[in-house]
């Protein structure tokens, strides 16, 4: 059982390249979500997906693309890299049950820097 | 829309000591969930602590415990006998019932543990 797992841990794009954050867990969530986390403003929401083929956008979607194909996996796409995207990426899942709302659990997150 | 509010961006406490880091938060929900998070310099996110609204007993684990009240919409963690190890960023979260899983964040408190 490894949780969540996100690749790469490390990337840098130049402005304007395009690239595709990975996501995937081994604990049938129906729920993951994308953060991204800048100093000082915690973690603000991306895109989220209840399950699979179910997308919708969070607090800050600009510039992001999402996709659910299967339950596990979730990967978020960059359009358009900016300068404005740097920042720490993170993935998360959990359980959604009728009436019981789970924990979410994250991934070690994803440091992207943007030139 | 949830809000979540940090108003301490720093703490400091002695080794073996108590500490106490506060959180508010603002919601027209009655029913949600409340969650500590702890960031060490690994960048992961650890769950600490997790509250049901609808308990009216505050969670306890181990050396960790809430004060939870919700009239005041207030989320306080008390550490006890911290521990070097206990040195992060500690982040206050707020999730909603089935439906509305989004995990909305505080911009965290930075606890530093003097040996």
């Amino acid at each position: 059982n490894a949780g969540v797992t996100q690749t790469p841990k490390f990337q840098v794009l130049k402005t304007g390249q395009s690239m595709t954050l990975q996501c995937a867990q081994d604990m049938n969530h129906e729920y993951m979500s994308w953060y991204r986390q800048d100093p000082g403003m915690g973690l603000r929401l991306i895109h989220y997906s209840v399950g699979a083929g179910i997308t919708d956008q969070g607090e800050v979607p600009n510039g992001y693309n999402v996709s659910r194909s299967t339950t596990e996996d979730f990967p978020l796409r960059l359009l358009s890299a900016a300068p404005s995207q740097t920042s720490v990426y993170f993935c998360a899942s959990s359980y959604r049950v009728s009436q019981y709302t789970d924990t979410q659990y994250f991934g070690p997150g994803t440091r992207l820097t943007v030139l | 829309a949830q809000t979540v509010t940090q108003s301490q961006p720093e703490m400091s406490v002695q080794e073996a000591e108590t500490v106490t880091l506060s959180c508010t938060y603002d919601t027209s929900e009655s029913d949600y969930y409340l969650f500590w998070y702890k960031q060490p310099p690994s960048r992961q996110m650890i769950l600490v602590i997790r509250q049901e609204a609808y308990k009216q007993q505050n969670a306890t684990e181990n050396r960790f415990s809430v004060n939870f009240q919700k009239a005041a919409k207030s989320f306080s963690l008390k550490i006890s006998d911290s521990q070097l190890g206990d040195a992060a960023m500690y982040f206050c979260a707020y999730r909603g019932n089935f439906g509305n899983e989004k995990l909305t964040f505080g911009t965290g408190t930075r606890l530093t543990i003097i040996p």
